[in-house]
């Protein structure tokens, strides 16, 4: 079993200022993590994913993660927020066998609106 | 490519009736998913499809049954609704393939009122 733990429910932040949003996850098992983004009325969008390799993961629009496995974290980051950035962002888990390959379910974070502001 | 597509957008139901929401995807994919999302308990799956064929319960299945149609298709049912229902649906297939790795691809949702 695994769950997901978004340590701020909203974050405000100023245009141009940088911005973090928390995620702490805990598993029995391997697993692959998965930042994604909703725009409002819209669906879910992937922004970046943590399959193995490299624990610094590289997103679309400028965002990125960090893997930390020994504090079981997966923070978002972004070192200049724009107005579009405005949306709820989740964090989400997948388990793994041992052999590395994936259970498929997700289980997600409740998830961090983050607003801009100009 | 559409890539995942749900209908109808918006419904409202009274408590005790039924309907069925209806989800595809054109991008060959085994996976299939369904999740309701909530007020801050983020996405919480229903059910899911690992193969055209089967079928298996996830976190919350209690009040849906789900069909498999196709490799395309697969689709969620209330046979008796009620208000605990409301909520907004997603579906989603997931993608194998060494190029996109490990990653759920979601339509745009349904909303659903129950009264």
């Amino acid at each position: 079993a695994q769950s997901v733990t978004q340590l701020d429910s909203q974050v405000p932040v100023f245009e141009e200022a940088p911005v973090e949003l928390r995620c702490n996850y805990s598993s029995s098992v391997s697993v692959y993590l998965f930042w994604y983004v909703q725009y409002p009325n819209q669906g879910l969008q992937l922004l970046l994913k943590y399959l193995s390799g490299s624990t610094l993961v590289k997103g679309i629009n400028g965002f990125e993660a960090e893997f930390n496995k020994s504090q079981t974290s997966f923070h978002l980051r972004k070192p200049s927020v724009h107005i579009s950035d405005t949306a709820e962002y989740f964090c989400a888990v997948s388990g793994a066998n041992a052999g590395g390959t994936s259970y498929g379910k997700l289980t997600f974070g409740q998830g961090t609106i983050l607003t801009v502001h100009p | 490519n559409a890539g995942v597509t749900q209908t109808p957008k918006f419904q409202v139901l009274k408590t005790g009736q039924s309907m069925t929401l209806q989800c595809a995807q054109d991008m060959n994919h085994n996976s299939m998913y369904w999740y309701r999302q909530d007020p801050g308990m983020g996405l919480r799956l229903i059910y899911y499809s690992a193969s055209e064929g089967t079928t298996d319960k996830g976190e919350v299945p209690n009040g849906y049954n789900v069909s498999r149609l196709n490799k395309r298709e697969f689709s969620l049912r209330l046979e008796s609704a009620a208000p605990s229902q409301t909520s907004v649906y997603f579906c989603a297939s997931r993608s194998m393939t060494s190029g996109s790795g490990d990653t759920q691809y979601f339509g745009p949702g349904t909303r659903l009122t129950v009264l």
